[in-house]
């Protein structure tokens, strides 16, 4: 069965440092993968997506990310954080084309130190 | 681009009543929406995929007839929450997708529903 799995529920950051936020999958075939970002009270903005290709993926708001198939993983990074990126994150995978629908992970809440 | 508008934001009822939620994309066509649910500090629950012009195909243990969704053009897309009760209250977001492959779900800012 399909699945997404985000470890960490809470992370703190200090303003400045970099950022890692974990996501692994299990997926039968080729997965497309997602991170998307959601303020409090607020939809989902999408971060950045893979669907092939260069296996790093770079995104909105300095964001990037990187496939790794042997590890299954697709972890999220920025190598300097800010107080705006204060938010909850989740990590979604689906099998591709406009009408087939997302697992999305259990997020992970990024807090942001001064 | 791919703007996608939820209405209302934040509504409170009655129990009994029924809520319409609509969720629209504004600059492009939305051959499919999805419709979820969240609830506190939770994860995104699929409810239903809705195919403009089809009926929409629910989710496992999700109330087709407590849970209505219209999908009757390109844009625009209703879930209405029929005699709705407090265990309904939950925040309710809707994403949209273009009609072609390697098109990400957009999603409508949610709508916070509550009933008392």
């Amino acid at each position: 069965a399909q699945s997404v799995t985000q470890p960490d529920i809470h992370i703190t950051v200090s303003e400045g440092a970099s950022l890692e936020l974990r996501c692994n999958y299990s997926y039968g075939a080729t997965p497309y993968l997602f991170w998307y970002v959601q303020s409090p009270g607020q939809g989902l903005q999408l971060l950045l997506k893979y669907f092939s290709g260069d296996t790093l993926v770079q995104g909105i708001k300095g964001f990037e990310a990187e496939f790794k198939r042997s590890q299954s993983s697709f972890n999220l990074r920025k190598p300097s954080v800010h107080w705006s990126d204060a938010a909850e994150y989740f990590c979604a995978v689906g099998k591709g084309g406009a009408t087939n629908k997302l697992i999305f992970g259990t997020g992970t809440l990024l807090a942001v130190q001064p | 681009g791919a703007v996608v508008s939820q209405h209302p934001s934040w509504v409170i009822c009655k129990s009994g009543t029924s809520v319409k939620i609509e969720c629209r994309s504004l600059d492009f066509q939305a051959t499919t929406m999805f419709w979820y649910r969240q609830f506190p500090k939770q994860s995104l629950m699929l409810m239903a995929t809705s195919n403009e012009g089809s009926k929409a195909t629910y989710e496992q243990g999700v109330e087709k007839d407590k849970f209505l969704i219209n999908h009757a053009s390109l844009t625009l897309s209703t879930l209405t929450v029929t005699s709705a009760h407090p265990e309904d209250s939950s925040f309710y977001i809707c994403s949209a997708s273009g009609g072609t492959s390697n098109q990400p779900q957009h999603f409508g800012d949610g709508t916070r529903l509550s009933i008392l």
